[in-house]
């Protein structure tokens, strides 16, 4: 299996672009995870999903923010508009009930200027 | 206010020597905890987990040790090689295994050869 798959590696953009974020997870996994990691805040749980539905996502930090999983093989965060605050590395995450952890993508470096 | 905390941002250790890295949690509830790996421009990669029912884990060079009463556990990794510098999370969930977790800041390891 490739693991988790994510996309694009790294973004830059301008403030107020669109941008999205786009993950596949590993085949036969029912939970997706979507992590942000800054310095001040370490890595911080976003949104997740269980079998496509959205479960919890008490972690979004404001309206511009939006997720979703159209399918089991894939997910998009979205950012709109984006201010240079939402600068930080995003990861996707997948698991299943019969995992005893998530299994991580390489992430999206976003930069927003 | 952080539920997981790794109060040692870094950690230099000598190669062949034990390498032991802390964290503390706040949340009585949490009854699961992982420890991840992370190399620079990767995600965050399972390294052994403890359940709260245990004090101690092993797997090879890595034990974690739980002290449920002081709310505390540490990784132990001996000997530690140059190969296991990276940053190490703490990461702590309740009653859904691996779902939902809440990572610490993490500890940057230096093992000098």
């Amino acid at each position: 299996d490739a693991g988790v798959i994510q996309s694009p590696r790294h973004e830059v953009t301008e403030m107020g672009q669109e941008v999205t974020l786009r993950c596949k997870p590993i085949s036969g996994h029912d939970y997706l995870f979507w992590y942000r990691q800054t310095m001040m805040r370490g890595l911080e749980l976003l949104i997740y999903f269980n079998n496509n539905v959205p479960i919890d996502d008490s972690g979004m930090p404001e309206d511009r923010f939006s997720a979703k999983m159209p399918n089991a093989s894939f997910s998009t965060l979205k950012i709109q508009p984006s201010e240079p605050r939402d600068s930080a590395v995003y990861f996707c995450a997948s698991s299943s009930l019969a995992e005893e952890t998530q299994y991580f993508g390489p992430g999206t470096r976003l930069l927003v200027l | 206010d952080q539920q997981v905390k790794q109060n040692s941002p870094s950690l230099s250790v000598q190669e062949g020597r034990i390498s032991i890295l802390n964290c503390d949690y706040t949340n009585s509830m949490f009854d699961y905890f992982l420890w991840y790996k992370k190399y620079p421009a990767e995600g965050p990669t399972f390294l052994i987990s403890i359940s709260s029912i245990k004090d101690k884990n092993e797997d090879g060079r890595f034990t974690v040790f739980l002290n449920k009463s002081a709310k505390h556990l540490s990784l132990h990794i001996v000997p530690s090689q140059p190969g296991d510098s990276a940053v190490y999370f703490c990461a702590a969930s309740s009653g859904a295994g691996s779902y939902q977790l809440t990572f610490g800041k993490g500890t940057k390891l230096s093992v000098i050869p």
